[in-house]
């Protein structure tokens, strides 16, 4: 079936540090990737849409220059968590949907739990 | 504004028993629905999903019902197995491989 890997699946940094995730599709391409957050004991909350080749989509409230996304290829996005506070400390995880994927369901990485000291 | 809503945070069966998970929207424009299992610290896995034209969809043990009038679903799991211990959500989008929005969840335990 269709894999999603996420990396890495744990950072423990200190504030202000800029922190990358990567998230890929094994073994198929995803036009559209989606990046999501949750704190603990709440659900998903999606906070932008990664489209290759073109802008991100921010949900309202994300902020774009905090939280760059970059989808450069058709398995590969990253989610840039810059000058990270203690209040982003979270659980990330992305989501791929792929080509033609009309009544296929989104995929999901491992998630990655960042903690900002 | 919670459009997808689990009013259940909690639910215990005993093995071998019916599971049935419940889920409410709001948003008319919803048209897929799907339903993940989740355990701490991973991502959701993909258990079944139903689209709008249908009413039911069945694979092995998970059944998942769509009432589009009353803009509810349930998620029936019969037989329940321990293994089946977990938080499930399910979530909902306005057309397969648009962005989710997923309920608040419902943990799952069942007793051996």
């Amino acid at each position: 079936g269709a894999v999603v890997s996420q990396h890495p699946s744990w950072v423990i940094c200190k504030s202000g540090t800029s922190v990358k995730i990567e998230c890929r599709s094994l073994d198929f391409q995803a036009t559209t990737m989606f990046w999501y957050r949750q704190f603990p004991k709440q659900s998903l909350m999606l906070m932008a849409t990664s489209n290759e080749g073109s802008k991100a989509t921010y949900e309202q409230g994300v902020e774009k220059d905090k939280f760059l996304i970059n989808h450069a290829s058709l398995t590969l996005s990253t989610l840039t968590v810059t000058s990270a506070h203690p209040e982003d400390s979270s659980f990330y995880i992305c989501s791929a949907g792929g080509l033609g994927s009309w009544g296929q369901p989104q995929h999901f990485g491992d998630g990655t739990r960042l903690s900002i000291l | 504004d919670q459009q997808v809503k689990q009013n259940s945070p909690s639910l215990s069966v005993q093995e071998g028993r019916i599971s049935i998970l419940n889920c409410d929207y709001t948003n008319s424009m919803f048209d897929y629905f799907l339903w993940y299992k989740k355990y701490p610290a991973e991502g959701p896995t993909f258990l079944i999903s139903i689209s709008s034209i249908k009413d039911k969809n069945e694979d092995g043990r998970f059944t998942v019902f769509l009432n589009k009038s009353a803009k509810h679903l349930s998620l029936h799991i019969v037989p329940s197995q321990p293994g089946d211990s977990a938080v499930y959500f399910c979530a909902a989008s306005e057309s397969s491989g648009d962005k989710l929005t997923f309920g608040t969840g419902t943990r799952l335990a069942v007793r051996p």
